[in-house]
């Protein structure tokens, strides 16, 4: 079955910390992954992908296969990170995606 | 990138009846999805709309009840038919443009009463 998990509702952190939202997936192939974040009034929008192992409003993202994990991090959290991340996997054509993790940056 | 139009952003709908939400993309796409997201819950994908022939649904999701036209390459409806509050959801228009990219629109929220 293909499944994403991300096991936070809620991440809490204060502004400069170290932020990890994590992100575990269940798929038989190759996978192909994303995090998608949605700013309050905003719409939903792609962060970042896998294969191109960019790094995009200083998050990056590793895919472990070996853990079937792939977490998102920023070594320093800024107020205006605060949104909601889905993690998502991509079999096939389409998405299947996480629960979702509210991160809530405290200044 | 795709610029993606969708309306109505919000309804409120008696039980029984129907709602068309509309989606119209900038640019030409050959895959456009319809995403379902219940409160507090994650998005499902309802369908994937193809121009040119029927939707292909997911499990849990059947024609009769979410019917999908496609008419050309930059615009799709989505039919909420014989609605219970049980269908009260944010509805996700959605495009694959740039390589692997999901664009999204902004949303229809739907409340049924």
């Amino acid at each position: 079955a293909q499944r994403v998990t991300q096991p936070e509702k809620l991440l809490s952190v204060f502004k400069g910390a170290p932020v990890e939202l994590k992100c575990n997936y269940s798929y038989s192939g190759s996978p192909e992954l994303f995090w998608y974040v949605q700013y309050s009034r905003q719409r939903l929008q792609l962060l970042l992908r896998h294969i191109s192992r960019e790094s995009i409003k200083g998050f990056t993202a590793d895919l472990n296969k070996g853990e079937t994990s792939f977490h998102l991090k920023k070594p320093f959290a800024q107020e205006e990170d605060s949104a909601m991340y889905y993690c998502a996997l991509k079999p096939g054509n389409k998405l299947v995606f996480g629960a979702g993790t509210i991160l809530r940056v405290k200044s | 990138s795709a610029v993606i139009s969708q309306k109505p952003s919000r309804d409120i709908c008696q039980r029984g009846t129907s709602l068309t939400i509309q989606c119209q993309v900038d640019s030409q796409v050959t895959m456009m999805f319809w995403y379902r997201q219940q409160p507090g819950q994650s998005l499902t994908l309802i369908a994937t709309a193809n121009q040119g022939s029927e939707a292909t649904y997911e499990s849990g999701f059947v024609i009769d009840k979410f019917p999908i036209s496609r008419p050309n390459l930059t615009f799709s409806t989505l039919t909420v038919s014989n609605m219970s509050p049980e269908d009260s959801s944010i509805y996700l228009c959605s495009v694959q443009s740039g390589g692997e990219k999901l664009f999204f629109g902004s949303g229809t929220q739907l409340s049924v009463l």
